[in-house]
């Protein structure tokens, strides 16, 4: 199946400081990447809808100016969380649409632990 | 608002067992309902559900769909400690490829 990696896989940082991930499909061309947070034992909630070439798309409650979302190639998508606290510690996960596929499958990344001191 | 839910939240099992997973969604528009293992990293896909009745089967695993009683199970049969893990269910629904999660179910699998 596609592979979608990111990098970095875990990152520690300071409170105040802004930390950048990044999402890239490594064997086929993603005009649309997801972003999703999960906080220890709970699900996987949807941050934004990331689209290469336009604006991300928010979800309910987070906030666009803290949570910035790059989708500048069709491989890449980076989300940079500014002035990170520790309550935005937590594990960031993406995922990139394979659409030359039967079914648009959604292909998830292996995440990003974020811990901020 | 569309909404995915799971039970049990947690499960504890000796190995050999069988269990049953519950999903069950209320979201406008449904498209596919599909069910995901999640280890220590990324959630990892098992099966994708559309259409009623029709059971889904991959080695000890099954799924299968209700689409009139909005559920669906996961079922793991002769279970092996590494099925231990955190099973995701996930609706597709609407106009966008957005994936709304249950809560997941914890499942732990003891020799």
């Amino acid at each position: 199946g596609a592979v979608v990696s990111q990098h970095p896989s875990w990152v520690i940082c300071k409170s105040g400081t802004s930390v950048k991930i990044e999402c890239r499909s490594l064997d086929f061309q993603a005009t649309t990447m997801f972003w999703y947070r999960q906080f220890p034992k709970q699900s996987l909630m949807l941050m934004a809808t990331s689209n290469e070439g336009s604006k991300a798309t928010y979800e309910q409650g987070v906030e666009k100016d803290k949570f910035l979302i790059n989708h500048a190639s069709l491989t890449l998508s980076t989300l940079t969380v500014t002035s990170a606290h520790p309550e935005d510690s937590s594990f960031y996960i993406c995922s990139a649409i394979d659409r030359s596929q039967t079914y648009n499958e959604q292909f998830f990344g292996p995440g990003t632990r974020l811990t901020v001191l | 608002e569309d909404k995915v839910v799971q039970s049990p939240l947690s499960l504890v099992v000796h190995e050999g067992d069988t269990v049953t997973l519950n999903c069950s969604y209320e979201v406008t528009n449904f498209r596919s309902l599909l069910w995901y293992k999640q280890e220590k990293k990324a959630p990892t896909f098992l099966f994708m559900l559309t259409s009623s009745g029709i059971e889904k089967k991959s080695g000890r695993l099954s799924s299968i769909l209700d689409k009139k009683e909005l559920f669906s199970i996961l079922n793991i049969t002769a279970t092996q400690t590494g099925d231990s893990a955190i099973y995701l269910c996930a609706v597709e629904a609407g106009n966008t490829d957005k994936l709304i999660f249950g809560t997941g179910t914890r499942l732990q699998v003891f020799p």
